[in-house]
C-alpha cells in the first residue's frame, strides 16, 4: 500500500515570492501523482499530474511540480503567488494496479499582500 | 463532456437518523466510482469505491455503507448516523486502463450531525 506525506500543514507566503509545498510518498509499486486543489466548501481541481515522460509537469494557474523517483518526492512550486492562490492543496498518489487515490492531509496556503 | 453531480450539498441531521447521499456521472460508461469523506483540518479519507455495477470494496470499517444500483450511480448510506459522521462528503470518478488519467470530484456534501 501507498502513502503520502505533506510535509507542512500551514504555508505562510506573502503575494509575489515564490512558493514551494512538499509532499513525498512511499510505495513498493510504480505510482502515479497529482496535485489538487479545494477552496472553501468546494470539490477538488486538479493542478497537474505525472502518469509518465517528463519528470517536470506543467499545470494550471502557473504551477509546476517534479517527480524525483530516487527521494520519493513531488513537490509543487509557483515562482510567483497571488492572493488568489489561498487555498487548500492536496497531493495524491494512486498505483497502476488501481486507481483509488490515497491524499496526503492537505496544505493550506495562506498568500497575505 | 463528462459531469459529475452530487446531493445535496449540505445536510443536517439528527444522531440516530439515516442518511442516504447520491452522485451520479455523464458522458462516460464504466467508470471507477469513489467516495471519500474530509474531517474538519483532515485529508481526504477513501470510504468505499466501485469497479462496476454491486461491486463494493470498503476501506474503512463505519456504520456507512455504499451501493452501485446502475452503472453511473453511487449512494452513500446510513441506517443511524453517529456524531463523528459529521464532514465533507466527496463523491469521484476515474476512467480505467489505458484510458485512465485521473479522478474527478463533485462539489461535495457537508454533512453536520446533531
Amino acid at each position: 500500500a501507498q502513502s503520502v506525506t505533506q510535509l507542512d500543514s500551514q504555508v505562510p507566503v506573502f503575494e509575489e515570492a515564490p512558493v514551494e509545498l512538499r509532499c513525498n510518498y512511499s510505495s513498493s509499486v510504480s505510482v502515479y501523482l497529482f496535485w489538487y486543489v479545494q477552496y472553501p466548501n468546494q470539490g477538488l481541481q486538479l493542478l497537474l499530474k505525472y502518469l509518465s515522460g517528463s519528470t517536470l509537469v506543467k499545470g494550471i494557474n502557473g504551477f509546476e511540480a517534479e517527480f524525483n523517483k530516487s527521494q520519493t518526492s513531488f513537490h509543487l512550486r509557483k515562482p510567483s503567488v497571488h492572493i488568489s492562490d489561498t487555498a487548500e492543496y492536496f497531493c495524491a498518489v494512486s498505483e497502476y494496479s488501481g486507481y483509488a487515490l490515497n491524499f496526503g492531509k492537505g496544505t493550506s496556503l495562506l498568500v497575505t499582500p | 463532456s463528462q459531469t459529475i453531480h452530487q446531493w445535496p450539498a449540505t445536510l443536517v441531521q439528527p444522531v440516530g437518523s439515516p442518511l442516504s447521499l447520491e452522485c451520479t456521472v455523464e458522458g462516460t460508461s464504466n467508470p471507477n466510482l469513489y467516495w471519500y469523506r474530509q474531517a474538519a483540518g483532515r485529508g481526504l479519507q477513501l470510504l468505499f469505491y466501485s469497479v462496476g455495477i454491486g461491486q463494493i470494496s470498503s476501506e474503512v470499517p463505519q456504520n456507512l455503507s455504499a451501493s452501485r444500483p446502475q452503472d453511473r450511480q453511487f449512494i452513500l448510506s446510513s441506517k443511524k448516523l453517529l456524531l463523528s459522521d459529521s464532514g465533507f462528503y466527496l463523491c469521484a470518478w476515474s476512467s480505467t486502463g489505458a484510458a485512465y488519467t485521473e479522478a474527478f470530484f463533485g462539489q461535495g456534501t457537508r454533512l453536520t450531525v446533531v
